[in-house]
């Protein structure tokens, strides 16, 4: 147990639609980041949260976007969702920046 | 963008032995992790190799780390059923947890 909790565990919607993924770190965990992993595929990164401001982004769309919140929860929302967008959505945090990151199990997102 | 490259990239052994993977990767690191990963789920963090250091030890788990060829070894020594699971390197350019993962080791141990 890593302390970190996404909601839900699974989530199936349809291209075009809009959805929110929900990640809740450990108390003083000020850095969250979001990780998508495809089928097969190692995890990469699509954005960090530090102190409630985004922090880095990696190569992903703005249709991709996050909030981190006040009590250490964050979200991702990812709006027009495409098929590709299907894959296993990661959050990761950690005390300080650099700090060891511990990961939630992971939310699973298919899109038909 | 995948950076980190493991191999081999399946790997199946008996119980008790040793498994190695390599994982090569094309950018200067502040540090290198291993993960490892069961069913598709969380990640769990391993060890954490800094670009100073070139070799550490956690319990059964050896890493070594050459910077000069860009490459990282993890050795599981006396493999147990237990250790099945994908295994991740991810390169960490500059020290703040944007990592990059390569594609992943899957290990299997068989009893």
């Amino acid at each position: 147990e890593t302390g970190v909790t996404q909601s839900p565990t699974h989530l199936i919607k349809t291209r075009g639609q809009q959805v929110t993924l929900r990640c809740s770190s450990q108390s003083g965990h000020n850095t969250v980041s979001w990780y998508q992993q495809a089928l097969g595929q190692g995890p990469q990164f699509i954005f960090q949260y530090y102190r409630e401001e985004e922090n880095g982004r990696g190569n992903f769309p703005p249709r991709f976007s996050g909030l981190q919140f006040p009590n250490y929860s964050s979200e991702l929302n990812v709006n027009a969702l495409e098929l590709d967008d299907s894959a296993l959505y990661l959050c990761a945090s950690s005390f300080v920046l650099g700090g060891e990151q511990y990961f939630g199990p992971g939310t699973r997102l298919t899109v038909t | 963008s995948q950076q980190g490259e493991e191999d081999p990239q399946a790997l199946s052994i008996q119980e008790g032995e040793n498994a190695t993977m390599n994982c090569s990767y094309k950018t200067s690191i502040n540090n290198l992790q291993w993960y490892r990963q069961n069913s598709g789920r969380g990640l769990v963090h391993l060890i954490l190799i800094r670009s100073n250091e070139r070799e550490k030890h956690s319990g059964r788990l050896r890493v070594t780390l050459d910077t000069s060829k860009k490459s990282s070894s993890l050795l599981i020594t006396a493999s147990r059923a237990a250790d099945t699971a994908s295994y991740f390197c991810a390169t960490d350019a500059g020290g703040n947890n944007r990592l990059a993962f390569g594609k992943g080791n899957q290990v299997v141990v068989i009893p």
